[in-house]
């Protein structure tokens, strides 16, 4: 299954900043996955991110609050803008991956907004 | 690392007892099933699928069973051990699109 790297693996940003992630698989891959992770729950989908065209957003998720590049088929960021304390949670990069072993995940980006 | 699964249903076995962790999942269309494995600081890991044309597949000690009929997704953990305390998700997908997570599952396992 695909290899996915992904940073910052932490950080403690100020309200009212943005902060970029970053996802980089080391295969190329048409499909990837943004998901957000509150403190004690579970995973909501943000976006899928298709290289070449426009990402799709879910419900309750806009392009200005979450912009997300997607400029090669191995590579992805999400950017986190105008930080409330709200959006302090985990953010994960997923992407598809072969019929034997679902989706992969990477090991998040630890965001915490003070 | 934080604990992932503060908010969560807690299910507490002995060491060496088998676990069922039990799912219900949403969408009728969803015909492909994940059980994911996250422990604190890490990722969500790939355990076990199904698909929609099975009703019982089979791993190494873990055992996943479909019910369409009441849309329900059960993980079966033989032996359980210490190092399988950690959270459990479910997934669900139509047609390999988008997944979607169910709420999640403590397992605390006692030595």
């Amino acid at each position: 299954s695909a290899v996915i790297s992904q940073k910052p693996s932490r950080d403690i940003c100020q309200r009212g900043t943005s902060l970029t992630i970053q996802c980089q698989v080391d295969s190329q891959v048409t499909m990837m996955f943004w998901y957000r992770q509150q403190p004690g729950q579970s995973l909501t989908l943000i976006a899928t991110a298709n290289q070449g065209s426009e990402a799709t957003y879910e419900s309750g998720f806009v392009i200005d609050k979450f912009p997300i590049s997607r400029p090669n088929l191995t590579f992805s960021t999400l950017t986190v803008s105008n930080m409330s304390p709200e959006d302090s949670s985990i953010y994960l990069c997923s992407v598809e991956g072969d019929r034997a072993y679902g989706y992969t995940f990477g090991s998040g980006t630890r965001l915490t907004v003070v | 690392g934080e604990n992932v699964g503060l908010h969560l249903p807690t299910l507490s076995v002995q060491e060496g007892d088998n676990s069922i962790i039990n799912c219900a999942y949403s969408n009728s269309a969803s015909d492909y099933f994940i059980w994911y494995k996250q422990e604190s600081g890490k990722g969500p890991q790939f355990i076990i699928d199904i698909r929609s044309n099975m009703d019982k597949r089979q791993g190494q000690r873990v055992t996943v069973l479909l019910n369409k009929t009441v849309k329900h997704l059960s993980l079966q953990i033989a032996a359980t051990q210490p190092g399988d305390s950690a959270v459990y998700f479910c997934a669900e997908t139509p047609g390999y699109s988008t997944l979607t997570f169910g709420k999640g599952t403590m397992l605390l396992v006692s030595p």
